[in-house]
């Protein structure tokens, strides 16, 4: 099983819908939880960082954490054509002191 | 402050020859990472450093590959020889704390081998 696992999509919604990406992580104690945004020949920029149990907004964006579940998941309200890009889910190892490890990424495409 | 910085942007090498990529961290972060993005495997944790040390370099492909943090505000990854399967895109990042804080990445350095 692969640390953090995303579905690479493409996922495709019309602009002003709802765009639901999710991941899921096999170390039961990580702590720390990230979605960047990466725009085509660019790098990643953080959007979200996620620590607790439940739903954390953040304007259009909400991210979703279950511990139990070992799943965190984005949605993005109204999603505008410029939310198109790819998103890394980023998660932390539970030994202290160690580096992020990134998913592959979901590629969202939002179509006007 | 300027963000992370990496140069070159773009390298074009032929095989067998080395490589030197090199990153300048922000300004108090005590981690430095090197990542590599490919399509095929996506961004890998090639390497990081705490304090100019190294602690896992477990993600380091070959023997070919090495990195440097010879002072806080710069880190090499050199690889000699390269190969064509190494092309891809390398980026530095940097933290405050590890992976409980963000990681601030570089505009990183595209690299092809011919």
């Amino acid at each position: 099983q692969k640390e953090v696992e995303q579905n690479s999509g493409p996922l495709s919604v019309p602009e002003g819908a709802i765009a639901s990406l999710n991941c899921t992580y096999s170390d039961r104690g990580s702590q720390s939880f990230f979605w960047y945004r990466q725009y085509s020949g660019k790098s990643p920029e953080l959007i979200m960082s996620i620590y607790s149990n439940g739903d954390k907004e953040d304007g259009r964006f909400t991210a979703q954490l279950n511990k139990a579940s070992q799943y965190v998941s984005l949605l993005i309200r109204d999603s505008q054509p410029s939310d198109s890009a790819t998103y890394l889910c980023a998660v932390n190892r539970a030994k202290a002191g160690t580096a992020l490890i990134f998913g592959k990424g979901t590629t969202l495409s939002v179509s006007s | 402050d300027a963000g992370v910085i990496q140069s070159p942007r773009h390298e074009v090498t032929e095989m067998g020859q080395e490589v030197t990529l090199r990153c300048k961290p922000i300004s108090g972060h005590d981690y430095l990472f090197w990542y590599r993005q490919t399509m095929m495997r996506g961004l890998e944790l090639l390497i990081y450093f705490n304090n100019n040390v190294p602690i896992d370099d477990s993600g380091m492909p070959e023997d070919r590959f090495s990195a440097k943090m010879p002072n806080a505000s710069f880190s090499t990854l050199k690889i000699q020889p390269s190969e064509p399967r190494d092309s891809a895109v390398y980026f530095c990042a940097s933290s405050i704390l590890a992976g409980n804080t963000e990681a601030f990445f570089g505009q990183g350095t595209r690299l092809t081998v011919v």
